[in-house]
């Protein structure tokens, strides 16, 4: 499709266990965010890409958390050692890099960890 | 992280009532969007606001950037049941390295009953 994709659409895990998420931004878009989405809260920022550079690393909550992105396409969040607190909805967008360029979002990755 | 303050958090309307929101923040922001977020997917852009002082309309919405680029409203005439979600707005601070991140509020969850 022409739109942002992400998978797992859902994923449940056991505490402690690693996951990766996925991204596959709008061919062409530059720029790729990702945005955490706890129960009942507005999205939280994570990290942004520009290229397969991330001049952005901010709102990584701690340093279980990792992201990469490859051939200026693709990206992969990890979170290593998934504790409780982590489940929640992320989700992912991309533009095409220039400032003020309209972010498209994905339809998220929805984690539940037991 | 650095959250809006959105309000109000949830409304329950009859159809063909107008609908008002609004966002305000202690920083000044570069642009004010407002997004729509259905059950199971991504956020969806609604409008945007470029310029403190101005009012776009888009079908029956209608927002506001506010001049002291702190606040912004939302405005939706004769809903319909279809308004139906939860509605975000966004402030997106000036260049850097920040350029692009989105700051989000907590969102208001509108139900409209026919």
């Amino acid at each position: 499709g022409a739109g942002v994709s992400q998978s797992p659409s859902n994923k449940v895990t056991e505490k402690g266990k690693d996951v990766e998420l996925r991204c596959d931004p709008i061919s062409g878009h530059t720029a790729l965010y990702w945005y955490r989405q706890s129960l009942g809260q507005g999205l939280e920022f994570l990290i942004y890409f520009q290229g397969n550079s991330a001049p952005d690393k901010s709102g990584l909550p701690s340093d279980r958390f990792s992201a990469e992105r490859t051939g200026g396409s693709v990206s992969t969040l990890t979170i290593q050692r998934t504790q409780q607190e982590d489940s929640a909805v992320y989700l992912c967008a991309s533009s095409l890099g220039r400032t003020q360029e309209t972010q498209y979002f994905g339809p998220g990755t929805r984690l539940l960890v037991l | 992280g650095q959250q809006l303050n959105q309000s109000p958090q949830s409304m329950f309307i009859q159809e063909g009532e107008d609908v008002s929101m609004n966002c305000t923040s202690s920083s000044i922001f570069n642009t004010w969007l407002w997004y729509k977020q259905d059950p199971g997917e991504g956020p969806v852009l609604l409008i945007a606001l470029y310029k403190a002082g101005e009012l776009t309309s888009n079908g029956r919405l209608t927002a506001q950037f506010g001049i002291t680029r702190k606040d912004s409203f939302l405005n939706i005439s004769a809903s319909i049941p279809s308004d139906v979600g939860i509605y975000f707005c966004a402030g997106q601070p000036r260049g850097g390295t920040s350029y692009g991140k989105l700051t989000f509020g907590q969102g208001t969850i509108l139900t409209v009953h026919p």
